[in-house]
């Protein structure tokens, strides 16, 4: 079936530095990818979804110039955080609809700790 | 505004129990709903996918039916095991051309050996 694969599972990095999270589509082509992030102890929460070839969508109150989404291509979609700040240490987790079997497929999440 | 309400938030039974997770959603207009199984600090796992004109699921030991004019759907999980202690989250895609999922707060299952 149709895989998302997602790396790093695990990055810690240092305040002000740059992170970069890859999805990448196994199999399939992922016209649409959403970002999602998971505070402890909360559901998930969008942060914006991707279209390839055209610019991210982000939901109220996600920065978009501190959450850099590129999907350049139907098989890879990337979340930079950029001047990471230990606020934005969470779980942050893609999303890809699955047009064959009208779910979704799932990054495996990646755990980022901003020190 | 679809908004999807998990009861209980926290469940904790001994094993071999056969248990019902609630999801509850106020707009009926809905694409699909799906189940979904998170273990800390891991990522999700897709347990059973609903369409909106379908009554319910099976997988294994995991039952999920859906109910869109009273806006709810139940996930049975029969003879539970120590294994099925995971969070367990759903969530709805509205009908029409929005893709986004709209996600429950989950329910934290502990399955006490």
């Amino acid at each position: 079936g149709a895989v998302v694969s997602q790396h790093p599972s695990r990055v810690i990095c240092k305040s002000g530095t740059s992170v970069k999270i890859e999805c990448r589509s196994l199999d399939f082509q992922a016209t649409t990818m959403f970002w999602y992030r998971q505070f402890p102890k909360k559901s998930l929460m969008l942060m914006a979804t991707s279209n390839e070839g055209s610019k991210a969508t982000y939901e109220q109150g996600v920065e978009k110039d501190k959450f850099l989404i590129n999907h350049a291509s139907l098989t890879l979609s990337t979340l930079t955080v950029t001047s990471a700040h230990p606020e934005d240490s969470s779980f942050y987790i893609c999303i890809s609809r699955d047009e064959a079997n009208y779910g979704y497929t799932f990054g495996s999440g990646t755990r980022l700790t901003v020190v | 505004k679809q908004e999807v309400t998990q009861i209980p938030a926290a469940l904790s039974v001994p094993e071999g129990e056969n248990l019902v997770l609630n999801c509850s959603f106020t707009d009926s207009a809905i694409y699909n709903l799906q189940w979904f199984r998170q273990d800390p600090g891991k990522g999700l796992t897709s347990l059973l996918l609903i369409q909106s004109s379908q009554r319910e699921q099976t997988s294994g030991r995991l039952n999920a039916s859906l109910d869109k004019s009273s806006g709810r759907s139940t996930l049975y999980i029969a003879a539970s095991q120590p294994g099925d202690s995971a969070t367990y989250l759903c969530a709805v895609r509205n009908a029409g051309n929005n893709r986004k999922l709209i996600w429950g707060l989950g329910t934290s299952l502990a399955v006490n050996p």
